[in-house]
Order: structure tokens, then sequence, then C-alpha cells
């Protein structure tokens, strides 16, 4: 089974307008924690916002936040007011394990962002 | 957040020949660092971690002599891609994670990836 499932390969939104971006994980461990990253064209990935699977609140970073619903394994971003500049790829991604300094990342297959003006 | 630079930034070989790509923390002590490749419209996929001063362990499928791995110091690794063929051309990112003063890094920070075509 895939450990981070995107199910949406692209979306295309009204620029202004919120988006949500979505994000299953299948993990066993108890302790683990979830990303998300962005990459524009340029191949840089950019770290958004983090979720620790302890975490009793959602995360909010700016204009991002995580929809954690620790019961369903999802955790869909959320880019509020979506701006030309967020067309991008986004990649969800889980640490299994506690935060001990090497655990690996495991990535899903991406969204591609399009935002029209 | 935390800087990690990559270098060269696009490189171009001819299929036989060796290419080194470097990746260094700059502010930070990188005590683990990790290599990926990413092949076009597909996500990243984990080649190798790397440990400051130890050999660095390959994820099943990745041949560890083809893709020779160094992290000699909390600042520095390479990653040698030896005897480059067509089918190593690829996006190559490297990412960083290590220990400040609140406590380990909760992401990688990521370099801007290398771009490796060989002929």
């Amino acid at each position: 089974a895939q450990k981070i499932t995107q199910t949406q390969p692209g979306m295309f939104v009204q620029e202004k307008e919120a988006v949500t971006l979505d994000c299953t994980y299948d993990t066993s461990d108890q302790s683990y924690g979830l990303f998300w990253y962005k990459q524009p064209s340029s191949g840089e990935m950019i770290f958004l916002i983090y979720q620790g699977s302890y975490d009793e609140q959602n995360a909010t970073e700016g204009r991002y936040s995580l929809n954690f619903q620790k019961a369903r394994k999802s955790a869909n971003l959320v880019i509020s007011a979506s701006q030309l500049g967020d067309s991008a790829m986004y990649f969800c991604a889980m640490r299994e394990g506690a935060n001990f300094g090497n655990e690996k990342l495991t990535f899903g297959t991406g969204t591609r962002l399009t935002i029209i003006p | 957040g935390a800087v990690v630079s990559q270098h060269p930034s696009r490189v171009i070989c001819k299929s036989g020949t060796s290419v080194k790509i470097e990746c260094r923390s700059l502010d930070f002590q990188a005590t683990t660092m990790f290599w990926y490749r990413q092949f076009p419209k597909q996500s990243l996929m984990l080649m190798a971690t790397s440990n400051e001063g130890s050999k660095a362990t390959y994820e099943q499928g990745v041949e560890k002599d083809k893709f020779l791995i160094n992290h000699a110091s909390l600042t520095l690794s390479t990653l040698t891609v030896t005897s480059a063929h067509p089918e190593d051309s690829s996006f190559y990112i490297c990412s960083a994670r290590g220990v400040s003063s609140g406590g380990w890094s909760k992401t990688q920070y990521f370099g801007p990836g290398t771009r490796l075509l060989v002929l």
C-alpha cells in the first residue's frame, strides 16, 4: 500500500480563492510527522508546514494551514486567498517514528496547482 | 530557515565520465544529509542517507558503487556518479538536518538541486 497518497494530479484554481490539496497517509507508528513542500518550476523544495502526530492543534503558517484528521489519516493542505505565485507542484511527505534526526521522508506523487488570473 | 547549497546547479557530461555534486549546509551543522533523485514529472525518491563520519545507508535498488556518497564534515556531503550513462540523467537534490539551539530541526532543508544530463 502507498504510504502517502495524493489523489489530485492537477488542480486549477481562480486567483484569490481558497484551495485544498488532499493527502492521506498510512502508518502503524504512533509517532510520526507530516510535511508539505512546494516545488516551483525552478526545482527547489520549499518547506511549507509541519504537523506532528501528537499535535492537538492544526498547524498554521501564514496563508497555509493543515487540516489534520488523525482518525481518517488525512493531512490536507489549505491555501487561503491563492496567488499567482502559488502555482507549483505540491508534495505531501511523512516521517515515520520519533524525531531523532535521521529519519527519512516518504513523498507522495504530488499535485500540480495552477492559479488562474 | 536554514540554507543548503548545491553545486553545480547544472552539468552536462559525456557517457562514461564521473560527476561530483556537492551539498553544503551554510548556517547550521548537518549531522544527517539525504540524497534524492527526481525524474521529470515524478516524485522524489530517496537514494541514500548519510551521517557525518560514517558510511551512507543506501535504499534498496540503489547501486552504492555507482553513487558514491561522502559526508566528511558537518557542512559538506558529496555525491559522485561514477561512469555516468544517459539513464543517470536526472534531477538530484540533497537535503540536510541538524541541531540548533532549538533542538533537532523538524524538517529537512533542501538544496536547490542539480540537473544532470549525460550524453
